[in-house]
């Protein structure tokens, strides 16, 4: 069964530092993956997606993330870390064998940025 | 237009009201969702329809009833809920429901039931 697994529930960053949110997959085929961010009280905006094209993905407002298919992980990285980005992130597969739309979520990862 | 829309942003009902959520997009896409978000936890899938046919259920209690009227529309019916039916409830939509086809969501109704 398709699983993710977001390592971090909570990662605090300084203004301007590098950001790394974690994310493994657990697919027995190559899977579909996404970064959604969730500012409070907003719905899910796409920040990027990895669909077996490039491995390394970029988004949009700087993120970007590395498919790395031998250790099964999708990290979402931002060289610079702005106070807009406080948010939440969801790291999102669908499985190979798609099931009519339905998205695998991971738990999340609240991103908090320090001035 | 990569835009979601639904209404109203928040809503507060009884356990005895009737009340729809409406959501709406014009991109054209001809998959559309329903989810429950509660606080700090991730979406939770409720309803999919596809080319106006309802195609999965997630064996979500009846008192929650799908519409879908259109390629641009979507409803969500509320009828008797309870207190734990409060939560954000989030439209999405796709342009199909392949594996490779993101889902764009709209900005939620906040539901409070009393």
């Amino acid at each position: 069964a398709q699983s993710v697994t977001q390592l971090d529930s909570h990662v605090s960053v300084s203004e301007g530092t590098p950001v790394l949110l974690r994310c493994n997959y657990s697919s027995s085929y190559s899977p579909s993956l996404f970064w959604y961010v969730q500012h409070p009280n907003k719905g899910l905006q796409l920040l990027l997606k990895y669909t077996s094209a490039a491995t390394l993905v970029k988004g949009i407002n700087g993120f970007e993330a590395e498919f790395k298919k031998s250790e099964t992980s999708f990290h979402l990285t931002k060289p610079s870390a702005h106070m807009s980005d406080a948010a939440e992130y969801f790291c999102v597969v669908t499985p190979f064998y798609n099931q009519g739309g339905k998205l695998i979520f991971g738990q999340g990862t609240e991103l908090s940025v320090k001035p | 237009d990569t835009e979601v829309t639904q209404t109203p942003k928040h809503l507060v009902m009884g356990m005895t009201n009737k009340k729809s959520l409406k959501c709406e997009q014009h991109m054209g896409h001809r998959a559309m969702y329903w989810y429950k978000q509660k606080a700090k936890k991730p979406p939770e899938l409720m309803f999919v329809y596809s080319y106006e046919k309802l195609s999965i259920n997630e064996s979500v209690p009846s008192r929650f009833s799908p519409e879908c009227p259109n390629s641009s529309l979507l409803n969500l019916h509320l009828h008797a809920l309870q207190p734990e039916d409060s939560a954000l409830y989030l439209c999405a939509s796709s342009q199909g429901r392949d594996r490779v086809n993101e889902q764009y969501f709209g900005p939620g109704t906040r539901l409070t039931v009393t």
